[in-house]
Order: C-alpha cells, then structure tokens, then sequence
C-alpha cells in the first residue's frame, strides 16, 4: 500500500481540451511533487508544491498549473492539451520541503493519452 | 546541465547472474541519490539512498550500491539476480545546487531469464 493515491486512473482527452488531475499524499507528508514520464523515458519532474505554495518548477510550459490544499492534497492541470502531453503522470509526497534526505513516495500514477 | 545518466537501457539476465547497473550524474554540491523499481504495473518504489556515511549502502532484497564521488557515480550491484528482480531500474539524484528537483535517469529495463 503506498498511501499515495492519485485519480484517474486513466484518461482520454482530444488535443486543445482540458485535464486535471488529482493526488491525495501519503499521511504525515507535506510536500506533494509532480512528474511526467512519457513511454520509454525517466520521470521529469513539474513542479513541487509546499504549503499551498509552487516551491520549484522544471522546464513546463505555463499550461502546466497545479495547486495544493490544506490537507496536502494536489491537482494537475494541463490546459491546451497537445499530443505530447500522452504520458503516466506521477504524483509523489514527501515529508520537508527542501529536506535532501526525504525521500519521495510515489503513486501509481495517472495514464493520460491524447488524440 | 545537471543530468542523470544510465548507461544501460536494457539488461537481459538469466537467473543467477551478478547484476551492475550504471549510473552517474553531473552535479555539484551535497547530493543525495536514489534508486528507485518499478515492478510491472506498479508504482516506483525506493530501493535504496544514499544520504551521507558508508558509500556502500544496502537496500531491499538484496541489492546495494556504492557511492564513488570522485567519479560522480552510484551504481547498482545484486551478486545473484531473480525472476522476480525483473522491473525497470531508476537512478536519481537531488542536490542542494538544484532546489527540491529530484532528476530521474532514463532507467534500466532489466529482464531476467528463468
């Protein structure tokens, strides 16, 4: 049991629409980070939020958006969806922010394809 | 550019067999480094880190991975691999020159032969 879950499992959105995606941590975790992994690569990493608050962000165009509420949780958002954007989206918390030795927990991710 | 490199895509093992797999990365600074496995239609999990101390740290089921600074290196060592070891290996590092960003290698397909 990971104790990160994230929903969908799976979706199918058409290019130009609209995603989100959500992300429940794992207990006692504050720090909810977010990756892409397209098939046949390594996860890249998002964004990382912390308090509610972007703490850190990778090489994402702005219609990548996120947010997280008082109870740690987190939502994606991919606006302007293109074909690219098809890959296992990873929701991951952790414990500090900024803390080098907390190691991530990761959820079994959400399958995005777009057409 | 910080980066995490693999150097194996895909491995082929029969059981048995001793298993490295490759992993450097380019960073300055205090690092700390993973590997993570991702077992067919599950999650990544964490095999193991490396915070500070031993450079050879143990993790689960047998596997361990040695830290070499000096050459910007942690691979990834099990003496006698399993079927059931068969899973997509992932290296990944994060630094103190580098924020909360923690940088995944492209990942080592490992298939091991009954």
């Amino acid at each position: 049991e990971t104790g990160v879950t994230q929903s969908p499992t799976h979706l199918i959105k058409t290019r130009g629409q609209q995603v989100t995606l959500r992300c429940s941590s794992q207990s006692g975790h504050n720090t909810v980070s977010w990756y892409q992994q397209a098939l046949g690569q390594g996860p890249q990493f998002i964004f990382q939020y912390y308090r509610e608050e972007e703490n850190g962000r990778g090489n994402f165009p702005p219609r990548f958006s996120g947010l997280q509420f008082p109870n740690y949780s987190s939502e994606l958002n991919v606006n302007a969806l293109e074909l690219d954007d098809s890959a296992l989206y990873l929701c991951a918390s952790s414990f500090l922010m900024g803390a080098l030795n907390s190691p991530l927990h990761f959820g079994n991710g959400t399958r995005l394809t777009v057409t | 550019a910080q980066s995490v490199s693999q150097h194996n895509h895909h491995v082929i093992l029969s059981e048995a067999a001793s298993l490295e797999l490759g992993c450097n990365y380019s960073y300055g600074g205090t690092v700390n480094l993973f590997w993570y496995v991702q077992y067919p239609g599950q999650h990544l999990q964490l095999l193991l880190k490396y915070f500070s101390g031993d450079p050879l740290v143990k993790g689960i089921k047998g596997f361990e991975a040695e830290f070499i600074k000096s050459k910007f290196s942690f691979n990834l060592r099990k003496p006698s691999v399993q079927w059931s070891d068969t899973a997509e290996y992932f290296c990944a590092v994060i630094s103190n020159n580098a924020g909360n960003m923690l940088t995944f290698g492209g990942g080592t397909r490992l298939m091991v032969k009954p």
